[in-house]
């Protein structure tokens, strides 16, 4: 069975810190899919990773992917409080998006 | 371009009535996918549409059914509907070169 994880579930983090939000998988797939989600809203995209090695990055936030390892990481460089949200990375399998848990940041003053 | 739009964005409803809820996709996109998100299971696939046809199915109970119109607009249906159907459910949109997955609003459904 398919599984991606993501860890850790809830991350509270002080402003200005650093810290990566780890998604792990279980299958061999070709994409993934990093997305944002404020309370009570839809699924922004924030990147798509398509192969090995790939590195993305949009202001505090980085991605990269390594398919060997099954591993993508989201990475987040000083924090500031707009970056709190839910933050969910997606599998691509045969375009069927299978998703993780879920990550819930709440960065603080 | 407008971005995929669904209908209504609440409803409420009562056990064992049945509800159809809507998805526009973005202009030129044939594929359609639903989701369900709830608190304990999280973001699930329910079916894909391409072109009329279902593409891809998820792991549902057959209370969840949808179709897709010559417009490739889709919509969802659910019979008889139980308290753990209550959700948000989002549509995606995708078009025939990418496989990029754009979300819409989505339509969040309390059932009583």
């Amino acid at each position: 069975e398919l599984k991606v994880e993501q860890n850790p579930l809830f991350l509270s983090m002080q402003e200005g810190k650093n810290y990566t939000i780890y998604c792990n998988y279980s299958t061999t797939s070709d994409r993934l899919y990093w997305y944002r989600q404020d309370p009570g809203k839809s699924l922004e995209s924030l990147f798509v990773l398509l192969s090995n090695g790939a590195v993305k990055q949009e202001g505090r936030l980085m991605a990269s992917l390594d398919t060997k390892a099954r591993l993508s990481t989201l990475h987040i460089t000083a924090a500031v409080h707009d970056l709190s949200a839910t933050y969910f990375c997606a599998v691509d399998i045969i375009g069927k998006l299978i998703f993780g848990q879920g990550t819930e940041l709440s960065v603080k003053p | 371009k407008a971005g995929v739009t669904q209908t209504p964005r609440y409803l409420i409803k009562t056990r064992g009535q049945q509800v159809t809820l809507s998805c526009s996709p973005i202009s030129g996109h044939r594929s359609v996918s639903w989701y369900q998100q709830t608190p304990g299971q999280g973001l699930q696939f329910l079916f894909e549409y391409f072109s009329e046809t279902q593409r891809n199915k998820g792991n549902f109970p057959g209370r969840f059914s949808g179709r897709q119109f010559s417009n490739s607009r889709s919509e969802m249906n659910v019979s008889t509907l139980e308290l753990g159907d209550s959700a948000l459910y989002l549509c995606a949109s995708k078009g025939d070169r990418g496989r990029e997955q754009y979300f819409g609003p989505g339509t969040r459904l309390t059932v009583t």
